[in-house]
């Protein structure tokens, strides 16, 4: 039973260019969360979604991100036009429903050169 | 997004000690408690979770105090390994919507020999 899958591990762009995070969900989970974390910052909650919804995106900025979880497929964050800012681990995490444990990916690590 | 709250720490503990965490958090409508642990640039990875009866994995204790907001860990016997960042987690579903899985910043312990 594979874990959360989360593909790049390390992604490094330029400056304008767009980023794209692969987030596959455990096997049962529809429930998908993305974190951002910065160099000794705790992780900072971006968006919740459910099969095809978007929850709670309350910690998405308001520009160049989107996530998407669509019924077949991963769940996609894109940012668009990055800036060196973007730099950071990104974290996705699954759970089965609403108030379960969350199991966590290994974390996309973005670099903006 | 609602309130969880840590000490960041650090705590500084020798091998052996007992040392014990808190967290608060500030909705009273939040239904499920967890603890992670989160080792340097690596993902969060589940702890423990926390019921309302307190509950109790080896070394570790944790308990949960509704009336006045609260969830505690304990770790017993700490070993070098215990080194970690601690992450207070709390689901909440609320009226209007959900808001999933929030996190804590975290309190880093470090366990001295």
């Amino acid at each position: 039973n594979a874990g959360v899958m989360q593909n790049p591990r390390h992604l490094v762009r330029r400056r304008g260019q767009e980023a794209r995070l692969r987030c596959s969900p455990m096997k049962g989970h529809s429930h998908v969360y993305w974190y951002r974390q910065l160099p000794e910052e705790g992780l900072k909650f971006m968006v919740y979604l459910q099969k095809e919804n978007i929850i709670d995106e309350s910690g998405m900025p308001k520009e160049r991100f989107s996530a998407e979880f669509p019924k077949e497929g991963p769940s996609i964050l894109r940012i668009q036009q990055v800036v060196r800012g973007d730099s950071a681990a990104y974290f996705c995490a699954s759970s089965a429903s609403l108030n379960t444990e969350a199991f966590f990916g290994q974390g996309t690590r973005l670099t903006v050169v | 997004r609602k309130e969880v709250e840590q000490d960041p720490g650090p705590f500084n503990v020798p091998e052996g000690a007992t040392v014990a965490f808190n967290c608060t958090y500030s909705n009273s409508a939040s239904q499920s408690f967890f603890w992670y642990r989160q080792d340097c640039r690596k993902e969060p990875k589940l702890l423990m979770s926390v019921y309302s009866s307190g509950n109790e994995d080896g070394r570790f204790t944790a308990q949960l105090n509704r009336a006045s907001q609260y969830i505690s860990l304990l770790i017993r016997d700490s070993k070098l390994s215990d080194s970690a960042t601690y992450l207070c987690v709390v689901s909440t579903v609320s009226g209007g919507g959900a808001d999933g899985l929030t996190f804590g910043k975290g309190t880093h312990l470090i366990i001295q020999p």
